[in-house]
């Protein structure tokens, strides 16, 4: 497609699960980001990755976070043992070069836990 | 540390009305800066950014922002606003050496009224 894809679009799991939660960049960008966007505030940033490389993972919360972008391309963010907290939207953006100040935002995972 | 403050969490203007959206930044250096949209239902889109030079920069949908190094601020501008600008505005700064890495404040939320 022409751009970000996110899914699912919605995913509701139950405190203690694993979830996934896939990206799929624009064609051809080089850069892809995490963010999570709690109800009422800003998107915080996760991680980052230069092609299959992530440069910078500062912001995951916790070790039951982890992403991975294997061959430069589609993302997915896994979280581990779910928490009431970790109730969020998880943003992917991609941006051609990571120098450019245009990032290209997917609509979002929405993720409960119950 | 880089920082964003919106000091406005909602505001309603009429239809036709001008509209300022403010926006305050925290940086040791010239900022990278960024206004984005959220519209329902649709991912986060780039209105305009300031890297340097012009202090007053255009952007899409009629959008303008002006810098201003004295006060710190990056407000964000339209001087006839249309019923379809209603969504949620994020103000952005981006981190030296990685541009795309946006540090976002908490969002105003813009009302239209007929």
């Amino acid at each position: 497609g022409a751009g970000v894809s996110q899914s699912p679009r919605y995913k509701v799991a139950k405190r203690g699960q694993d979830v996934a939660l896939r990206c799929d960049p624009i064609s051809g960008h080089v850069s892809l980001f995490w963010y999570q966007q709690a109800l009422g505030q800003g998107p915080e940033f996760l991680t980052y990755f230069q092609n299959e490389a992530q440069l910078d993972k500062s912001g995951l919360p916790s070790d039951r976070f982890f992403a991975e972008r294997p061959e430069g391309s589609v993302s997915t963010l896994k979280i581990q043992r779910t928490q009431q907290e970790d109730s969020a939207v998880y943003l992917c953006a991609s941006s051609l070069d990571g120098s450019t100040g245009e990032l290209f935002f997917g609509e979002g995972s929405r993720l409960t836990v119950l | 540390a880089q920082s964003v403050t919106q000091p406005d969490i909602h505001i309603t203007v009429s239809e036709g009305a001008s509209l300022e959206l403010r926006c305050n930044y925290s940086y040791g250096a010239t900022p990278y800066l960024f206004w984005y949209v959220q519209s329902p239902g649709q991912g986060l889109q780039l209105l305009l950014k300031y890297f340097s030079g012009d202090t007053l920069v255009q952007g899409i949908k009629g959008f303008e922002a002006e810098f201003k190094r004295s006060q710190s601020s990056f407000n964000l501008r339209k001087p006839s606003v249309h019923w379809s600008d209603a969504a949620e505005y994020f103000c952005a700064v981006g981190v030296p050496l990685n541009t795309d890495k946006l540090i976002f404040g908490t969002g105003t939320r813009l009302q239209v009224f007929p």
